[in-house]
């Protein structure tokens, strides 16, 4: 089963605007990770955020973490077509096990 | 090497038919994970190894499937008897650390499997 829920399933923008994707999560989390996937390629991680943390920066990336909320946004901003992908948020369950538990994504499409 | 590979890339199998798909890890990575990702969905967990032993199969769909990581690199995950509903992309993944907690997951590009 899936823990989080990304919001929302699909996104279209156009190069240089921002892209906010939402994800929600049901249980209590170690840390909360965003991954992209490009069509028909693996995943590559892009950001963690933990439990105790409220934001993180990492280049044209900004997560966010509300754990009252249960819930977390990734903004990109000035979007590239190169950004074109799905995006998925991934949980750890601190008393669960060592493998993380996938949203099932929002698919960003960038129009050049 | 330089990330992590699984062969093959594609496979196409007929029903019945029993498959094994390969995933080299990045050398030194403790931890190995399998997923399983139908069209559209996210990856869903099957399996963990902790260098050789396997410590959690709880996502392993059924007993059709079985996964082994004898010296503690490469992983083979193995589908007997396949079925149409075990068409879906088999994604690999490692870390270096234990679990997939603190550090981040590196996962390679899939094998892409149809059951027809």
């Amino acid at each position: 089963s899936q823990q989080g829920e990304e919001d929302p399933q699909a996104l279209s923008i156009q190069e240089g605007e921002n892209a906010t994707m939402n994800c929600s999560y049901k249980t209590s989390i170690n840390n909360l990770q965003w991954y992209r996937q490009n069509s028909g390629r693996g995943l590559v991680h892009l950001i963690l955020i933990r439990s105790n943390e409220r934001e993180k920066h990492s280049g044209r990336l900004r997560v966010t973490l509300d754990t009252s909320k249960k819930s977390s946004s990734l903004l990109i901003t000035a979007s590239r077509a190169a950004d074109t992908a799905s995006y998925f948020c991934a949980t750890l369950d601190p008393g669960g096990g060592r493998a993380l538990t996938f949203g099932s994504g929002t698919r960003l499409q960038v129009q050049p | 090497g330089a990330g992590v590979s699984q062969s093959p890339r594609y496979k196409v199998a007929k029903r019945g038919q029993d498959v094994a798909l390969r995933c080299d890890p990045i050398s030194g990575h403790v931890s190995l994970f399998w997923y399983q990702q139908a069209l559209g969905q996210g990856p869903e967990f099957l399996t963990y190894f902790q260098n050789e032993a396997q410590l959690d199969k709880s996502g392993l769909p059924s007993d059709r499937f079985f996964a082994e990581r004898p010296e503690g690199s490469v992983s083979t995950l193995k589908i007997q008897r396949t079925q149409q509903e075990d068409s879906a992309v088999y994604l690999c993944a490692s870390s270096l650390v234990l679990g997939q907690g603190s550090a981040e997951a590196f996962f390679g590009q899939g094998t892409r499997l149809t059951v027809v």
